[in-house]
């Protein structure tokens, strides 16, 4: 069974640029989280989907971040104009709610530095 | 609100033998999930083990077990016959089990570095 995907692996940008990251969670796995991670420390929660729809942003910075799943399959997480405190791992993560599973599983994360 | 809090920032220890770390949580539901994971050098965020709540007792999966210390809000980590392998960040998580819909909260992790 393929794990979480996510893709780019590293991205490096200037003050100001816009990122997307795109991820692609298991098969079958109705939620879907996004996670910052800065250095030395753990993940945060920024939005989580459960199918298509946003159960919880409410730790999203929503003038610069956005989140989407339009199919309840795969997402994108933009950055609309990055600074540099938003240097951090964004990670993907995912878990079947219907299922009643409840370990979430990881995506490789994408790093991000913006200079 | 929930919170979870791992005091012990880096723990160093020998080859073969055993470690433990400690983690404190805050919640107000009577229903929550713990879990342990791991994150290699190489980034990759691993699961461990996981205790629920209403289980008394402590969950063991390898060489990895709990000690879950419900009155204290407490959930320990102990790792046996540690390897080499074994070095790595391990965080402590929780879930509240209200409505079956809240994310994981992280702790801040301790870094774990074992010698041969």
């Amino acid at each position: 069974e393929a794990g979480v995907t996510q893709s780019p692996r590293y991205a490096v940008l200037q003050e100001g640029q816009a990122v997307s990251f795109w991820c692609d969670p298991i098969s079958g796995h109705d939620t879907l989280y996004w996670y910052q991670q800065p250095r030395d420390q753990g993940p945060q929660l920024l939005v989580y989907f459960r199918d298509e729809a946003v159960i919880d942003n409410s730790q999203l910075p929503s003038d610069r971040f956005s989140a989407v799943r339009p199919k309840g399959t795969n997402s994108t997480l933009k950055i609309q104009s990055a600074k540099q405190g938003d240097t951090a791992t964004y990670l993907c993560a995912s878990r079947d709610w219907g299922g009643g599973a409840e370990t979430l599983y990881f995506g490789s994360g994408t790093r991000l530095t913006v200079l | 609100a929930q919170k979870v809090t791992q005091t012990q920032t880096s723990i160093s220890v020998m080859e073969k033998t055993t470690v433990t770390m400690d983690c404190v949580y805050e919640t107000q539901d009577s229903s929550y999930f713990l879990f342990w994971y791991k994150q290699t050098a190489s980034g990759e965020i691993v699961f461990l083990i996981r205790q629920d709540s209403y289980k008394k007792e402590n969950a063991t999966v390898g060489h990895y077990s709990l000690n879950f210390q419900k009155p204290k809000s407490s959930i320990g980590l102990i790792i046996t016959a540690t390897q080499i392998e074994d070095s790595a960040v391990y965080f402590c998580a929780m879930r509240e089990g209200r409505q079956g819909g809240r994310a994981l909260i992280f702790g801040t992790g301790t870094t774990v570095s074992v010698s041969p």
